[in-house]
């Protein structure tokens, strides 16, 4: 079936270190992509997003890039801080059967060690 | 302040008894979302709306009842909880586009005994 996929469930990254996070999806008729940011006890938050005719896009210390070809999206952060900390959802948006769904990863859970 | 407002953040009730979790956002979005989230298996959606009086089935729909009376307002009802529903419950808000993500609420942790 379609999905949204993550590589890895656990990435550990020295502080002051880049962290990339990687997801694989399955939809090439997708055209829009988000990461989320999820703490503990928090509801997801947006960290940024990617639209299917740009290949990379840069935050405050994010970058998403998305390759196409392998239908493969990765978040890096830069000078990975302890307030990284979380739990990172790739999402998909789409419209099916009008529902304009998110389809979700299981998730990547980023531990910063001092 | 642009939000999703849920209450409450915390719930324990018991089986059968009726309850209802409130959602609210002052965002003027037209879809609003419920999802419960449960370790290993992500971010499930329970229902949707894309605008008052218009609402319909996610994936996992069983056991809940929801309502669009107005645009803010997008409140989960269960009528009969079970232990299977306890659960961490997200209300979500978006525009109607592609082009827009999820504004999510910080959260209902549910527990039915």
């Amino acid at each position: 079936g379609e999905s949204v996929g993550l590589h890895l469930p656990t990435l550990s990254v020295q502080e002051g270190d880049n962290s990339i996070i990687n997801c694989a999806y399955s939809n090439s008729a997708s055209d829009y992509f988000i990461w989320y940011k999820q703490e503990s006890g928090k509801g997801p938050q947006f960290i940024i997003d990617i639209r299917s005719n740009m290949d990379k896009r840069q935050g405050q210390r994010v970058t998403v890039l998305l390759n196409k070809t392998v239908k493969h999206l990765s978040l890096q952060i830069a000078a990975t801080q302890p307030g990284d900390s979380a739990v990172y959802f790739c999402a998909e948006k789409r419209v099916m059967d009008s529902n304009y769904q998110l389809i979700w990863g299981a998730g990547t859970k980023l531990i910063i060690k001092p | 302040e642009a939000q999703v407002t849920q209450n409450p953040r915390y719930l324990i009730t018991v089986t059968g008894k009726k309850l209802t979790v409130t959602c609210s956002q002052n965002m003027n979005h037209e879809y609003m979302s419920w999802y419960r989230q449960d370790p290993g298996l992500g971010l499930r959606q329970i229902y949707y709306s894309m605008n008052v009086e218009v609402t319909d089935k996610g994936d996992v729909p069983e056991g809940y009842k929801v309502s669009r009376k107005e645009k803010r307002n997008f409140p989960l009802i269960l009528e009969s909880p079970s232990p299977n529903q306890t659960s961490l419950y997200f209300c979500a808000s978006s525009f109607i586009s592609t082009n827009y993500g999820y504004t999510f609420g910080s959260g209902t942790r549910l527990t039915v005994v």
